[in-house]
């Protein structure tokens, strides 16, 4: 089994339709993030957290929001999708900030 | 703050060419840097890092050597594959931020024909 499974990998929903992403690791890590994406911008940060208590806004936070169930678990919500975050999704987690990354295989959403 | 800039591709060899992409980083403290890779249809990996300056990181024949007097951690590969056709992500790690986060470049693209 892989260390970091999201699910769904592919997802198509409708303009302002809630949907949650999932991620849960079998790393033990405390550190988990949210990234997106998108042709030619790389990898850019939505949410991170480094504990069940502890959640950080990313750089694009705005129109998402998380919860992180367990230190295995953290889900990515859109209250109510556009379709400008039509993106490749990315869960990661980490043991520390100078270790390795590890990242989920991605899911595809796409918002018609 | 802390940012990671690398060079923008695509880039596109013939095999056993020798590879090059540029990554500069600018850091408010103690950084560790990282290139990870991106094969279609996958997550990213760790190719390969490097913890203090001096260090040289290396896999798979790819090295990287970090630079704290020209802020750069350089990509280099003496004979590219066409397997190695992927995305690669410069990265960094600041254990001084109070932020505890990595930062990404944009990624370049790779693409290596027979």
């Amino acid at each position: 089994d892989a260390d970091v499974t999201q699910t769904p990998r592919n997802r198509i929903t409708k303009t302002g339709k809630r949907i949650m992403l999932e991620c849960s690791q079998t790393k033990g890590h405390d550190r988990m993030y949210w990234y997106r994406q998108d042709p030619g911008l790389g990898l850019r940060l939505i949410y991170y957290s480094f504990d069940v208590k502890d959640i950080n806004k990313g750089e694009i936070s705005d129109g998402y929001s998380v919860s992180r169930q367990a230190q295995a678990k953290f889900s990515l919500s859109l209250e109510s999708a556009i379709p400008n975050q039509t993106a490749l999704y990315f869960c990661a987690t980490a043991s520390g900030v100078n270790t390795e990354a590890f990242f989920g295989q991605g899911t595809r959403l796409t918002v018609v | 703050g802390d940012s990671v800039t690398q060079m923008e591709g695509p880039v596109t060899l013939s095999e056993e060419a020798f590879l090059t992409i540029n990554c500069t980083y600018t850091a408010t403290g103690y950084p560790s840097l990282f290139w990870y890779v991106q094969y279609p249809g996958e997550g990213l990996q760790l190719l390969l890092k490097a913890t203090k300056a001096d260090d040289k990181g290396s896999n798979k024949g790819f090295e990287a050597t970090y630079r704290k007097e020209t802020t750069s951690f350089h990509l280099e590969k003496g004979s590219v594959q066409v397997s190695d056709s992927a995305v690669y992500f410069c990265a960094l790690g600041d254990r001084g931020s109070t932020l505890g986060r990595l930062y990404f470049g944009r990624g370049t693209q790779l693409t290596v024909w027979p």
